[in-house]
Protein backbone atom coordinates (compact mmCIF):
# COMPACT_ATOMS: atom_id res chain seq x y z
CA UNK A 1 0.00 0.00 0.00
CA UNK A 2 2.18 2.78 -1.41
CA UNK A 3 0.60 6.23 -0.24
CA UNK A 4 3.03 8.19 -1.90
CA UNK A 5 3.90 7.73 -4.67
CA UNK A 6 7.01 8.86 -7.13
CA UNK A 7 6.30 7.45 -10.31
CA UNK A 8 9.41 8.68 -12.23
CA UNK A 9 12.28 6.92 -11.50
CA UNK A 10 14.67 9.35 -13.18
CA UNK A 11 14.55 12.19 -14.85
CA UNK A 12 17.56 14.56 -17.26
CA UNK A 13 17.49 18.02 -17.62
CA UNK A 14 19.34 20.66 -19.56
CA UNK A 15 21.23 22.94 -17.14
CA UNK A 16 18.81 26.15 -17.38
CA UNK A 17 15.72 24.69 -18.38
CA UNK A 18 12.81 23.65 -15.65
CA UNK A 19 12.78 20.40 -13.92
CA UNK A 20 9.49 19.03 -12.60
CA UNK A 21 9.34 16.44 -10.38
CA UNK A 22 6.14 14.89 -9.42
CA UNK A 23 4.47 12.85 -6.50
CA UNK A 24 1.10 11.78 -6.25
CA UNK A 25 -1.36 10.94 -2.73
CA UNK A 26 -3.70 8.22 -1.83
CA UNK A 27 -4.32 9.53 1.52
CA UNK A 28 -6.95 12.39 1.86
CA UNK A 29 -5.92 12.83 5.24
CA UNK A 30 -2.27 13.93 4.29
CA UNK A 31 -2.40 17.72 5.02
CA UNK A 32 1.70 18.55 5.00
CA UNK A 33 3.96 17.45 2.32
CA UNK A 34 8.33 17.79 2.43
CA UNK A 35 10.38 17.43 -0.17
CA UNK A 36 13.89 16.18 0.39
CA UNK A 37 16.87 16.03 -1.34
CA UNK A 38 19.84 13.32 -1.38
CA UNK A 39 23.13 13.28 -2.67
CA UNK A 40 25.01 10.30 -3.34
CA UNK A 41 26.54 9.02 0.31
CA UNK A 42 24.76 11.52 2.46
CA UNK A 43 21.70 11.57 4.45
CA UNK A 44 18.48 13.17 2.77
CA UNK A 45 18.28 17.30 3.40
CA UNK A 46 14.91 18.91 3.68
CA UNK A 47 14.38 21.16 1.05
CA UNK A 48 10.91 22.82 1.17
CA UNK A 49 7.27 22.36 2.56
CA UNK A 50 3.74 22.53 1.74
CA UNK A 51 0.61 22.61 3.90
CA UNK A 52 -2.14 21.89 2.42
CA UNK A 53 -4.42 25.64 3.15
CA UNK A 54 -1.89 26.72 0.42
CA UNK A 55 -1.40 25.77 -3.33
CA UNK A 56 1.77 26.72 -3.83
CA UNK A 57 5.04 27.78 -1.86
CA UNK A 58 8.08 29.28 -3.27
CA UNK A 59 11.71 29.22 -2.10
CA UNK A 60 14.26 30.59 -4.40
CA UNK A 61 14.41 28.39 -7.29
CA UNK A 62 12.19 25.57 -6.18
CA UNK A 63 8.52 25.83 -6.30
CA UNK A 64 6.06 23.27 -5.06
CA UNK A 65 2.62 23.30 -6.13
CA UNK A 66 -0.18 21.22 -4.78
CA UNK A 67 -3.46 19.92 -6.23
CA UNK A 68 -5.45 18.70 -3.75
CA UNK A 69 -8.55 17.54 -5.73
CA UNK A 70 -5.93 15.29 -7.78
CA UNK A 71 -3.99 14.76 -4.60
CA UNK A 72 -0.72 15.72 -6.78
CA UNK A 73 2.16 17.52 -5.70
CA UNK A 74 5.51 18.70 -8.17
CA UNK A 75 8.41 20.31 -7.62
CA UNK A 76 9.57 23.02 -10.06
CA UNK A 77 13.26 23.77 -10.57
CA UNK A 78 14.17 27.10 -11.98
CA UNK A 79 16.70 26.97 -13.57
CA UNK A 80 17.83 23.74 -12.95
CA UNK A 81 21.74 23.54 -12.01
CA UNK A 82 24.42 20.68 -11.97
CA UNK A 83 24.80 20.92 -8.62
CA UNK A 84 21.21 19.65 -8.31
CA UNK A 85 21.34 16.35 -9.95
CA UNK A 86 20.28 14.04 -6.87
CA UNK A 87 17.38 12.09 -5.75
CA UNK A 88 14.24 13.35 -4.38
CA UNK A 89 11.84 12.19 -2.32
CA UNK A 90 8.82 13.62 -1.40
CA UNK A 91 7.07 12.77 2.08
CA UNK A 92 3.80 13.53 4.30
CA UNK A 93 4.05 13.20 7.76
CA UNK A 94 1.08 10.62 9.72
CA UNK A 95 -0.36 11.76 12.62
CA UNK A 96 -1.06 8.30 14.08
CA UNK A 97 2.61 7.26 14.65
CA UNK A 98 4.01 10.18 16.17
CA UNK A 99 4.21 12.05 13.06
CA UNK A 100 6.33 9.59 11.37
CA UNK A 101 7.23 10.61 7.51
CA UNK A 102 5.83 8.29 4.79
CA UNK A 103 7.85 8.71 1.60
CA UNK A 104 7.75 7.53 -2.14
CA UNK A 105 10.36 5.98 -4.19
CA UNK A 106 12.31 8.54 -5.15
CA UNK A 107 13.15 10.62 -8.07
CA UNK A 108 16.54 10.85 -9.86
CA UNK A 109 17.41 14.06 -11.57
CA UNK A 110 19.98 14.62 -13.56
CA UNK A 111 20.67 17.81 -15.09
CA UNK A 112 23.51 18.11 -17.50
CA UNK A 113 25.44 21.26 -18.62
CA UNK B 1 26.95 21.24 14.97
CA UNK B 2 27.66 17.77 14.51
CA UNK B 3 23.54 17.19 14.05
CA UNK B 4 22.82 13.34 13.66
CA UNK B 5 25.60 11.47 13.49
CA UNK B 6 25.52 7.31 12.90
CA UNK B 7 27.91 4.78 13.22
CA UNK B 8 29.77 2.99 11.30
CA UNK B 9 29.46 4.49 7.66
CA UNK B 10 29.95 1.09 6.04
CA UNK B 11 30.15 -2.77 7.46
CA UNK B 12 29.92 -6.04 6.20
CA UNK B 13 28.47 -9.30 8.27
CA UNK B 14 28.27 -12.77 8.06
CA UNK B 15 24.36 -13.81 7.86
CA UNK B 16 24.01 -14.88 11.44
CA UNK B 17 26.07 -12.58 13.05
CA UNK B 18 24.60 -9.71 15.52
CA UNK B 19 25.53 -5.67 15.60
CA UNK B 20 24.50 -2.45 16.72
CA UNK B 21 24.35 0.42 14.61
CA UNK B 22 24.63 3.62 16.36
CA UNK B 23 22.61 6.75 16.15
CA UNK B 24 23.25 10.24 18.54
CA UNK B 25 21.80 13.62 18.14
CA UNK B 26 22.91 16.76 19.84
CA UNK B 27 19.38 18.94 19.05
CA UNK B 28 17.50 18.15 22.05
CA UNK B 29 14.80 16.20 19.55
CA UNK B 30 12.15 13.95 21.13
CA UNK B 31 11.78 12.41 18.03
CA UNK B 32 14.10 9.38 16.26
CA UNK B 33 13.56 7.11 14.04
CA UNK B 34 15.60 4.41 11.95
CA UNK B 35 14.67 3.84 8.27
CA UNK B 36 16.13 1.85 5.06
CA UNK B 37 16.28 2.41 1.93
CA UNK B 38 16.22 0.40 -0.71
CA UNK B 39 16.08 0.41 -4.68
CA UNK B 40 12.76 1.93 -5.92
CA UNK B 41 11.11 1.44 -1.93
CA UNK B 42 12.08 4.53 -1.04
CA UNK B 43 13.10 5.08 2.58
CA UNK B 44 10.87 2.59 4.77
CA UNK B 45 10.49 2.87 8.79
CA UNK B 46 12.14 0.59 11.09
CA UNK B 47 11.31 1.28 14.26
CA UNK B 48 10.69 5.11 15.94
CA UNK B 49 10.90 7.00 19.56
CA UNK B 50 9.04 9.60 20.22
CA UNK B 51 11.03 10.33 23.71
CA UNK B 52 13.22 8.52 26.14
CA UNK B 53 11.78 5.04 27.23
CA UNK B 54 9.64 5.01 24.32
CA UNK B 55 9.89 2.89 21.26
CA UNK B 56 7.43 1.77 18.69
CA UNK B 57 7.43 -0.47 15.44
CA UNK B 58 7.25 1.03 12.30
CA UNK B 59 6.44 -0.79 8.70
CA UNK B 60 9.61 -3.70 8.32
CA UNK B 61 10.24 -3.87 11.94
CA UNK B 62 10.94 -7.73 11.80
CA UNK B 63 14.89 -8.61 12.65
CA UNK B 64 15.61 -5.48 14.45
CA UNK B 65 15.37 -4.21 18.17
CA UNK B 66 15.82 -0.63 19.03
CA UNK B 67 16.14 0.83 22.71
CA UNK B 68 15.95 4.66 23.58
CA UNK B 69 17.34 5.17 27.01
CA UNK B 70 18.37 8.78 26.49
CA UNK B 71 17.35 11.26 24.69
CA UNK B 72 20.27 11.77 22.80
CA UNK B 73 20.93 8.36 21.67
CA UNK B 74 18.95 5.59 19.20
CA UNK B 75 20.66 2.57 18.66
CA UNK B 76 19.22 -0.27 16.18
CA UNK B 77 20.43 -4.26 16.79
CA UNK B 78 20.38 -6.48 14.29
CA UNK B 79 19.53 -9.93 15.96
CA UNK B 80 20.58 -12.53 13.65
CA UNK B 81 21.79 -10.97 10.55
CA UNK B 82 20.13 -12.18 7.00
CA UNK B 83 21.11 -10.88 3.28
CA UNK B 84 17.57 -9.33 3.19
CA UNK B 85 18.69 -6.73 5.53
CA UNK B 86 21.68 -5.63 3.42
CA UNK B 87 20.44 -1.97 3.08
CA UNK B 88 21.35 1.33 3.48
CA UNK B 89 20.36 2.64 7.20
CA UNK B 90 19.63 6.23 8.48
CA UNK B 91 18.81 7.29 11.13
CA UNK B 92 16.61 10.45 11.96
CA UNK B 93 15.69 13.13 14.78
CA UNK B 94 13.08 15.76 14.85
CA UNK B 95 11.68 18.03 17.57
CA UNK B 96 8.57 16.35 17.47
CA UNK B 97 5.68 18.65 16.58
CA UNK B 98 3.58 16.94 13.76
CA UNK B 99 5.07 19.53 10.85
CA UNK B 100 8.92 19.49 11.97
CA UNK B 101 11.09 18.55 9.11
CA UNK B 102 13.11 15.26 10.15
CA UNK B 103 17.27 15.97 10.24
CA UNK B 104 18.77 12.93 8.64
CA UNK B 105 22.93 11.28 9.17
CA UNK B 106 24.65 10.23 6.36
CA UNK B 107 23.58 6.73 6.89
CA UNK B 108 25.45 2.98 6.91
CA UNK B 109 25.23 0.69 4.24
CA UNK B 110 25.38 -2.35 5.37
CA UNK B 111 25.91 -5.87 3.42
CA UNK B 112 25.19 -9.24 4.81
CA UNK B 113 27.04 -11.94 2.95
Amino acid sequence: DQQVKQNSPSLSVQEGRISILNCDYTNSMFDYFLWYKKYPAEGPTFLISISSIKDKNEDGRFTVFLNKSAKHLSLHIVPSQPGDSAVYFCAAPTYNQGGKLIFGQGTELSVKP
Amino acid sequence: NAGVTQTPKFQVLKTGQSMTLQCAQDMNHEYMSWYRQDPGMGLRLIHYSVGAGITDQGEVPNGYNVSRSTTEDFPLRLLSAAPSQTSVYFCASSPGHLRSEAFFGQGTRLTVV
